[in-house]
This record gives structure tokens, C-alpha cells and sequence, in this order.
């Protein structure tokens, strides 16, 4: 079991509508979570991080975490077309030891 | 502001051959991180040096070794390059705060 878990999707969506990505992590010692975007042949580039229970919102994004159910969330409100990325969930274990998820595609539909 | 290099970023090489992927990093950072990302899988944790003079082995180490040279320094090597090692390969290095990895631009690898 990959200790961090993301569903691979494709995720489509409609343009404006929510996406919403999940993640959940088994090491309960995992202290914070980010996410980064990916796009097709380019490096991840940091959309979110999170570190304590609840919500954290920038713009159009929310990053949601709950460690009692070791589930981390990602909601992109007004999707455009220029959100279709490869989304990928990430948990630093301790140590500065971070460890992704095999990412899930998003798809917006214009 | 060159953030994290990576050279080369394109390689192909022979089954058994060696060669040493090189990163550098001038924002001072403490840590640093070689990934590999194939289709579908994310990006894997090959090894990371949480500060100068230390490594450790992430989730997929066999096959590979490295060297924190200093500390803006840290190359990833393989020894007798396998198929299975073709990948695209991403250094990364993250500040004292651990808010953010930044990340090299990657290496395309190829092994024939």
C-alpha cells in the first residue's frame, strides 16, 4: 500500500463547475500536505499546503484536511480550461521525507 | 535566479551502462530530494539528504546511489543502468520551513 492514496481519474468536469480531488495518507505522523499541479511535460509547481484540521482557502482553491480520518481534499471552484493539469497529493512524513500520490488527471471541458 | 539545475536533461543509455545525474540548488536549502515519475505512478521517492552530510533511502532506492556533495550538491547514480530505470528523474530541494519543494526541470532517461 502506497502510503499516500489519490484516485487516478480522468476527472472531467465542466467549465465552472467544482472539482473535487481526494487523497488520504496512512502514516498518522504525516504533519503536512500539499498539493501540487502538474502539467504535461513539465515540472510540479505548489498549489496549496495545509497543515492544520480544516479548511484553507487561496482564490479559487480549498485545501481541506481531517488527520482523524487521514483524508486530505483539494476544491478548484470556477474550473477553466487552463486547470486541466495532473493533480498529485503530497505528505511530508517526518524528517522532511515527502511522498506523493500517483496524481489524478483533471479534465475541464470548456 | 536559477532556483534548482539539473543536468543533462535528455540521456539515453545502454543496459549496464553507468552514468550520474547532477543537481544544484542556490536558495541555501537545507534538503534535497531525486524522484522518479513513470506513467501513472506519481512521483517516487528514489533518496533524500535532509541536510549536508546525510542520505537516506526513500521508497524506491534499489539500483541507485548518491552523494550530497556539499550543500548545494546532490547527485543521483546509476551504476549498471537497467530498462526498467528509463524515467524521467526530478531533483528537488525544500527549505527550513518545509513549505514548498522546488523543483528541477527534470531528466528525460532512456535505457535501450
Amino acid at each position: 500500500q502506497k502510503e499516500v492514496e489519490q484516485n487516478s481519474g480522468p476527472l472531467s468536469v465542466p467549465e465552472g463547475a467544482i472539482a473535487s480531488l481526494n487523497c488520504t495518507y496512512s502514516d498518522r505522523g504525516s504533519q503536512s500536505f500539499f498539493w501540487y499541479r502538474q502539467y504535461s511535460g513539465k515540472s510540479p509547481e505548489l498549489i496549496m499546503f495545509i497543515y492544520s484540521n480544516g479548511d484553507k482557502e487561496d482564490g479559487r482553491f480549498t485545501a481541506q484536511l481531517n488527520k482523524a480520518s487521514q483524508y486530505v481534499s483539494l476544491l478548484i471552484r470556477d474550473s477553466q480550461p487552463s486547470d486541466s493539469a495532473t493533480y498529485l497529493c503530497a505528505a511530508n512524513t517526518g524528517g522532511f521525507k515527502t511522498i506523493f500520490g500517483a496524481g489524478t488527471r483533471l479534465f475541464v471541458k470548456a | 535566479n536559477a532556483g534548482v539545475t539539473q543536468t543533462p536533461k535528455f540521456q539515453v543509455l545502454k543496459t549496464g551502462q553507468s552514468m550520474t545525474l547532477q543537481c544544484a540548488q542556490d536558495m541555501n536549502h537545507n534538503s534535497m530530494y531525486w524522484y522518479r515519475q513513470d506513467p501513472g505512478m506519481g512521483l517516487r521517492l528514489i533518496y533524500y539528504s535532509a541536510s549536508e552530510g546525510t542520505t537516506d533511502k526513500g521508497e524506491v532506492p534499489n539500483g541507485y546511489n548518491v552523494s550530497r556533495l556539499n550543500k548545494r550538491e546532490f547527485s543521483l547514480r546509476l551504476e549498471s543502468a537497467a530498462p526498467s530505470q528509463t524515467s524521467v528523474y526530478f531533483c528537488a530541494s525544500i527549505g527550513t520551513l518545509g513549505e514548498k519543494l522546488f523543483f528541477g526541470s527534470g531528466t528525460q532517461l532512456s535505457v535501450l
